[in-house]
């Protein structure tokens, strides 16, 4: 079956760090871009950042730069999103999302998402 | 990064059409023809609809229809059945610095 598994719900602390992964289930991950999409309590879904998995090559969302880190473990299969200096404002449910081509800037697979909540 | 503008809710009888708008600028949705819609169940997967402003994957009814007129775009769901009930997010490629940005959804009911 084809699908993007991710990891499971993380509870941190303000300042801390969090690391999610996203493994590839039924299909070569080095074929695809990955994007990270999340969603907070009531928001829109919010684009974070992308990472060509064949390449390693990645690009972030302003809002994110200098705390976001995206990379890939190919032999793994799996996709990482590093979110470090958390806050209250990143409580959210966080999606991997498959880009079929890189360039044409659509999702054609999703996790089921892995909620992360920052609370002291 | 400005956000897509998409109403906040939408409904229709079983068998009737509801069509969805998504509104952007030049940058964004007007500049590009990479629109795209996701169907979203709460706790569950979102789901491509509809890509590239109106093709549709395999698998995905052809009642789902998307089109694009200047900045703003729209996802047409025809036949409307009860398991067309859920939120509808409309993306858009926004350049090299934004890259994509989302709407705010669309929940739609089946009355």
């Amino acid at each position: 079956q084809v699908q993007s598994v991710q990891s499971g719900a993380e509870v941190k602390k303000p300042g801390a760090s969090v690391k999610l992964s996203c493994k590839a289930s039924g299909y070569t991950l080095s074929g695809y871009a990955m994007h990270w999409v999340r969603q907070a309590p009531g928001q829109r879904l919010e684009w974070m950042g992308w990472i060509n998995a064949n390449s390693g090559n990645t690009r972030y969302s302003q809002k994110f730069q200098g705390r976001l880190t995206i990379t890939r473990d190919t032999s793994a299969s799996t996709v990482y999103m590093e979110l470090s200096s958390l806050s209250s404002e990143d409580t959210a449910v966080y999606y991997c999302a498959r880009d079929p081509y890189g360039y044409k800037w659509y999702f054609d697979l999703w996790g089921r998402g892995t909620p992360v909540t920052v609370s002291s | 990064q400005s956000a897509l503008t998409q109403p906040p809710s939408a409904s229709g009888s079983p068998g009737q059409s509801v069509t969805i708008s998504c509104t952007g600028t030049s940058s964004d949705v007007g500049g590009y023809n990479y629109v795209s819609w996701y169907q979203h169940h709460p706790g569950k997967a979102p789901k491509l609809m509809i890509y590239e402003v109106s093709q549709r994957p395999s698998g995905v009814p052809d009642r789902f229809s998307g089109s694009k007129s200047g900045n703003t775009a729209s996802l047409t769901v025809s036949g409307l059945q009860a398991e067309d009930e859920a939120d509808y997010y409309c993306t858009s490629y926004a350049g090299s610095n934004n890259v994509v940005v989302f709407g705010g959804g669309t929940k739609v009911t089946v009355l």
